[in-house]
Parts: structure tokens; C-alpha cells; sequence
């Protein structure tokens, strides 16, 4: 089994609408992340969490908000999605170190 | 502003040749380093990483070389394969990685048969 797993993988959606990806990993790391990736801009970082009752924004955090819902869980959420929101979004997940393990990726299209 | 800097976008390769990714880093605080490798449809995999202790790291046909006085590391893989075909990022980190990554927008590889 993945140890980490991103549902759904791929999702339309209309603008204006609400949206929420959903994370979850069995590596039993306290770090999450969630990443989008757009062509040529390789991975920007949306937000983090370093444990379940810490978040924090990354470089593109407008229009986005996150809920940690337990070690396990991270989720990414798209209050009103807009079309410059089409990307491949990942969740991650680390140890302290810093190595991350990184989910298979959500296609997202916003039309 | 890009602290961690991929100048090439692609690079084509011969297979049984060496390939060279090159990293450029501006963050002084950074002290490791990790290459990832992602093919299309699938998540971004740890490939290699170095510690600013040290100025090369191996593993296997990969070889991470990193020189700080130029804030520059380079990624070496021979000899280079069909399936080393890949897009490659660059990733730094402060307080021995403890600190968040930070990315560069990758370098995509191809080789040849």
C-alpha cells in the first residue's frame, strides 16, 4: 500500500465552486504539506503543518485554506475555485530530517 | 525571488553517457540538499541528499556533488539509462532539514537509446 494516498486524483469543477483534496499517510511523520505544480514552475508550497495543531502558509497560500485533522490527515481546501487554480496539487509528508515523501497528486481543473 | 535556481530546463543525454544536472543556490542558511526525481503521473521520489558537512554524497550510478564557497551543486548519474528519464528538482533546506524545502523548477532529463 502507498504511504501516501491523495483522493480524488483527478477532479472538474466549475468556477466559484468549493473544493477539498484530501490527504492521508501511514508513514507516521507529524510533517504535511500540500504543493501545486504548474509548468515550468516546479513545486510551490501551498502550506505546512509540522504537527497537528500547527499551520502554516507557504509562497501561494491566497485562495487556499488547509484543516490537520489528525496526525494522519491534512486536508486542502478551495473556498471558490477560479481557473488560474488548474494545476497538479501533492501532499507530502516528512520526518524532522526533512526527506519527503510525496502523494501520487490531484489533476485539479477549474473551468 | 528564486533561492534555489535550475538554469537548464532540459537536458539530452546518450545512454551509457554521464549526465549533469546542475543547482544554484542563493540562501546561506541552507545546509541540505536533496535531488528528487518525478515522472509524468506520479509524485516526486527521494533520490539523493548531502549535508553541507560534506562536499559528495554517492549512491549507487548517482553522485551528488556540492561546493558552497559557489552555492552550487550538481547531480551526476552514469552511466545514464533510458529510464533515468525524468524530471529532476532541487531541494534545499535549512537547520540540517529541519526547515521547510525550498524547490527549484526542475530540470528535465532525457536519454537516449
Amino acid at each position: 500500500d502507498a504511504d501516501v494516498t491523495q483522493t480524488p486524483r483527478n477532479r472538474i469543477t466549475k468556477t466559484g465552486k468549493r473544493i477539498m483534496l484530501e490527504c492521508s499517510q501511514t508513514k507516521g511523520h507529524d510533517r504535511m504539506y500540500w504543493y501545486r505544480q504548474d509548468p515550468g514552475l516546479g513545486l510551490q508550497l501551498i502550506y505546512y503543518s509540522f504537527d497537528v495543531k500547527d499551520i502554516n502558509k507557504g509562497e501561494i497560500s491566497d485562495g487556499y485554506s488547509v484543516s490537520r485533522q489528525a496526525q494522519a490527515k491534512f486536508s486542502l481546501s478551495l473556498e471558490s475555485a477560479i481557473p488560474n487554480q488548474t494545476a497538479l496539487y501533492f501532499c507530502a509528508t516528512s520526518d524532522p530530517r526533512g526527506e519527503q515523501y510525496f502523494g501520487p497528486g490531484t489533476r485539479l481543473t477549474v473551468t | 525571488d528564486q533561492q534555489v535556481k535550475q538554469n537548464s530546463p532540459s537536458l539530452s543525454v546518450q545512454e551509457g553517457r554521464i549526465s549533469i544536472l546542475n543547482c544554484d543556490y542563493t540562501n546561506s542558511m541552507f545546509d541540505y540538499f536533496l535531488w528528487y526525481k518525478k515522472y509524468p503521473a506520479e509524485g516526486p521520489t527521494f533520490l539523493i541528499s548531502i549535508s553541507s558537512i560534506k562536499d559528495k554524497n554517492e549512491d549507487g550510478r548517482f553522485t551528488v556533488f556540492l561546493n558552497k564557497s559557489a552555492k552550487h551543486l550538481s547531480l551526476h548519474i552514469v552511466p545514464s539509462q533510458p529510464g533515468d528519464s525524468a524530471v529532476y528538482f532541487c531541494a534545499a533546506s535549512a537547520q540540517g532539514g529541519s526547515e521547510k524545502l525550498v524547490f527549484g523548477k526542475g530540470t528535465k532529463l532525457t536519454v537516449n537509446p
